[in-house]
């Protein structure tokens, strides 16, 4: 089974934080995605890596970036955490047109 | 582009009831067709697919059919279960550029 896994599970930061989410896949995918989920909205995507040190831009990245060292890390990271970015965060890879998901990390900014 | 539209929930059955979630999609060419499953507290697990026209995917009693003629792809399940209560997500795209509905939350009274 493809296993995705993310850092955790709940966080907690202050504003102005920089705060760093990490998201390992087992299955040697070349696709890996950063999402956040909020409710009414479904999931969107922050950002998106084909290859290692790769990245394109998804529907909503200000705010964030994104690092990709080694293909079975995708590291997604909000440099100046600001209390709109509370979400849930969901990371997935992909094979061919099938993604899977982490368990995702609920982000709470205060 | 490519964009989903779900039927807005929350959806509360009984048990033994039929579901029906409905699903339209907006796309150029042929976009692969998903449905997700997310139970609380975790992430999304896909629930079946559908990759060209008149395909059906099928998966622990649920079933959607591919109708490229009406852009759809409602997800049914005969005889629904407790356990069967979650969030459902539809999804339509190509390996990068996969796009999600707002999701449907269902659920299913004993």
């Amino acid at each position: 089974d493809v296993k995705v896994t993310q850092s955790s599970r709940y966080l907690v930061k202050r504003t102005g934080e920089k705060v760093f989410l990490e998201c390992v896949q087992d299955m040697d995918h070349e696709n890996m995605f950063w999402y956040r989920q909020d409710p009414g909205l479904g999931l969107r995507l922050i950002y998106f890596s084909y290859d290692v040190k790769m990245k394109e831009k998804g529907d909503i990245p200000e705010g964030y970036s994104v690092s990709r060292e080694k293909k079975e890390r995708f590291s997604l990271i909000l440099e100046s955490a600001s209390t709109n970015q509370t979400s849930m965060y969901l990371c997935a890879s992909s094979l061919r047109n099938e993604q899977y998901f982490g368990p995702g990390t609920r982000l709470t900014v205060t | 582009g490519n964009s989903v539209t779900q039927m807005e929930g929350p959806v509360t059955l009984s048990e033994e009831a039929f579901l029906t979630i409905n699903c339209t999609y907006t796309a150029t060419g042929y976009p692969s067709l998903f449905w997700y499953v997310q139970y609380p507290g975790e992430g999304l697990q896909l629930l079946l697919k559908a990759t060209k026209a008149d395909d059906k995917g099928s998966n622990k009693g649920f079933e959607a059919t591919y109708r490229k003629e009406t852009t759809s792809f409602h997800l049914e399940k005969g005889s629904v279960q407790v356990s069967d209560s979650a969030v459902y997500f539809c999804a339509s795209g190509y390996n990068n550029d996969m796009r999600f509905g707002a999701g449907t939350r269902l659920t299913v009274k004993p």
